[in-house]
């Protein structure tokens, strides 16, 4: 068990510009979810996958943003033509079926200039 | 839909005193509740959780949480604080039939002076 990994760490852009970001859960968990947490706030919720199927997102998910888990085991975040309010740490967790536990990645720090 | 206050954004203590971070809740479901720290760098981490059966929930490093169910609180306490607490602690709540999608509050800062 190698834990939830996030690359890159961090990621320095130019506004609209756009960038992906990869989540990769440990490999037996079915669940896998995005969060963002902004300076001074508590990690938002994004959305959710259960295998590959996306099963609920959050408003704050706007059509900018698409996240993808094609295989059902690593994920994508896209965020397009990028603003200065989507500076932030972009959380991956993930979990198995049957439990409540999520298991948090180091994240990534988005910095849009 | 659920929410989460945490009622001190900041809590500074001395070393070897006892310490309690606060947290309200308010919800229309049953939930799970969850306390996470997270130390400068890292991500987040488990702390303890609160699933049902006995209010009082322990968990890693001495710290224990008590649910009181009429109140919507979950706060969380520690006997005794070490230097290495100094972290952020964050409260959440995940509605038991929506996926384990998790609400966390604004965060606590705990600084532990010597």
């Amino acid at each position: 068990d190698t834990g939830v990994s996030q690359n890159p760490r961090h990621k320095i852009t130019k506004r609209g510009q756009n960038v992906t970001f990869r989540c990769d859960p440990i490999s037996e968990h079915n669940r896998l979810y995005w969060y963002r947490q902004t300076l001074g706030q508590g990690p938002e919720f994004l959305t959710y996958f259960q295998n590959e199927a996306q099963l609920e997102k959050s408003r704050l998910l706007s059509d900018r943003f698409s996240a993808e888990r094609p295989k059902g085991s690593f994920s994508t975040l896209e965020i397009q033509r990028t603003e200065q309010g989507d500076s932030a740490m972009y959380l991956c967790a993930s979990s198995g079926s049957y439990t409540d536990t999520q298991y948090f990645g180091p994240g990534t720090r988005l910095t849009v200039l | 839909a659920q929410s989460v206050t945490q009622l001190d954004s900041q809590v500074p203590v001395f070393e070897e005193a006892p310490v309690e971070l606060r947290c309200n809740y308010s919800s229309s479901v049953s939930v799970y509740l969850f306390w996470y720290v997270q130390y400068p760098n890292q991500g987040l981490q488990l702390l303890l959780k609160y699933l049902s059966g006995s209010t009082l929930v322990k968990g890693i490093n001495g710290f224990e949480a008590e649910f009181n169910k009429s109140q919507t609180s979950f706060h969380l306490r520690k006997p005794s604080v070490h230097i290495s607490d100094t972290a952020e602690y964050f409260c959440a709540v995940s509605d038991r039939n929506g996926g384990f999608k998790t609400i966390f509050g604004a965060g606590t800062r705990l600084f532990v002076k010597a």
